[in-house]
């Protein structure tokens, strides 16, 4: 079953401007998480957020929950040609036995 | 860190066939879990081990797939008989407990089903 829904679907931007993605999910979660991948391979952590958290960051990357509206968005700062590629928000939902929910993805193309 | 593997890294079958797709999950990690992922889509997740024990398999087509994890280290995901609907990545994860921790994926294996 599909818990997290991304939005948009796909994103085209020029390089060093921001992209933002958003999630949407159903049910409670203990925590969200932002994965990346790249055409071809296998996916890629990039961030963690629990529930109790409403921000995060990591490099050039923001993630910010809200659980009121059960949404998260991932934003990407100064985008390089290297950030495209697919992004997937996961959740860990509660009363699971800690596997993660994939949400459809976003595709961003990073123009040069 | 050597990271996780798996093979092949692409098969072609005709339906009906069966195949079977290997796993090596980061040293030490006690959870391994194998998803698949249809073209445009995300990965579903479908059976998650803990050490050599089941912890979910409820989305796991039980009468065509099935999976083992011998020993709680390497593990085999099999398909028999093949059908055009799992034409998809197979893709393998390990992390270092369950709970809903960062999973570390392997590079997936891609399987047409002709």
């Amino acid at each position: 079953s599909q818990q997290g829904e991304e939005d948009p679907q796909a994103l085209s931007i020029q390089e060093g401007e921001n992209a933002t993605m958003n999630c949407s999910y159903k049910t409670s979660i203990n925590n969200l998480q932002w994965y990346r991948q790249n055409s071809g391979r296998g996916l890629v952590h990039l961030i963690l957020i629990r529930s109790n958290e409403r921000e995060k960051h990591s490099g050039r990357l923001r993630v910010t929950l809200d659980t009121s509206k059960k949404s998260s968005s991932l934003l990407i700062t100064a985008s390089r040609a290297a950030d495209t590629a697919s992004y997937f928000c996961a959740t860990n939902t509660r009363g699971s036995q800690g596997n993660l929910i994939f949400g459809k993805g976003t595709k961003l193309s990073v123009k040069p | 860190e050597a990271g996780v593997a798996q093979s092949p890294r692409y098969k072609i079958i005709e339906k009906r066939q069966s195949v079977a797709f290997w796993c090596n999950p980061i040293s030490g990690h006690a959870t391994l879990y194998w998803y698949q992922q249809i073209l445009g889509q995300g990965p579903k997740l479908l059976i998650q081990f803990q050490n050599n024990g089941v912890v979910d398999d409820s989305q796991l087509p039980k009468d065509r797939f099935s999976a083992e994890r011998l020993k709680g280290v390497d593990s085999t995901l099999k398909i028999q008989p093949a059908k055009l609907e799992d034409s998809a990545v197979y893709l393998c994860a390990s992390s270092l407990v369950g709970g809903g921790n960062e999973q570390y994926f392997g590079p997936g294996t891609r399987l047409t089903v002709t």
